[in-house]
């Protein structure tokens, strides 16, 4: 069964850095584009960014370009969000999610990863 | 990248049929048929409930269907049931690598 979890949330102050990981298992990881998508509590989900299977096409949410990065290692099935000059509106629960190869649909998401940005 | 507009709620009683809209631009909706719609309960995960405009995943019910004409896309959910209260969620591509998102529409079954 696939799992995709998440960790490295926590609390972080204003301009500082956060990296996000998400574990995937049960499934061949390669063949799956991944990405993020955030949600603030109470409020709606937000795609941040993705990266296709070979890390050849990468694409950010203009609310995070220039200052999240997205990678992935697909010899340890694992996805990453590097977050930087953090900003309160940054705060929110952060989704793993998985694209099939040629298709443009999110087909499992992972529990999330709660990040709160505040001094 | 503005987020695609959705109803805050709608609402239905058991048995009843709902429909929720999506509406975007040429640069997303309007131009791709890489529509999906998600279902999320309280303290849960996002699950795909359609994609490619129509298409169910296994599993999902038959009484959940989808549509799209021009730059809005709908969900439409026939024989409402009390599980079905949840937040429903567009999402479309909007090329070069890049998905939005509508604002989240909240079902209550009545």
């Amino acid at each position: 069964e696939a799992q995709l979890v998440e960790s490295g949330g926590g609390l972080v102050q204003p301009g500082r850095s956060l990296r996000l990981s998400c574990a995937a298992s049960g499934f061949n990881f390669d063949d799956y584009g991944m990405h993020w998508v955030r949600q603030v509590p109470g409020k709606g989900l937000e795609w941040v960014s993705g990266i296709n299977w070979n890390s050849a096409s990468v694409g950010y949410a203009d609310s995070v370009k220039g200052r999240f990065t997205i990678s992935r290692d697909n010899t340890k099935n694992s996805l990453y969000l590097q977050m930087s000059s953090l900003r309160p509106e940054d705060t929110a629960l952060y989704f793993c999610t998985r694209t099939p190869f040629g298709d443009y649909l999110f087909d499992y998401w992972g529990q999330g990863t709660l990040v709160s940005v505040s001094s | 990248q503005s987020a695609l507009t959705q109803p805050r709620s709608v609402s239905g009683s058991p048995g009843q049929s709902v429909t929720i809209s999506c509406t975007g631009t040429s640069s997303d909706v309007g131009g791709y048929n890489f529509i999906s719609w998600h279902q999320q309960h309280p303290g849960k995960a996002p699950k795909l409930m359609i994609h490619d405009v129509n298409k169910r995943p296994s599993g999902v019910p038959d009484r959940f269907s989808g549509s799209k004409s021009g730059n809005t896309a709908s969900l439409t959910i026939s024989g409402l049931q009390a599980e079905d209260e949840a937040d429903y969620y567009c999402c479309s591509y909007a090329g070069t690598y890049t998905w939005v998102f509508g604002g989240g529409t909240k079902l209550t079954v009545l």
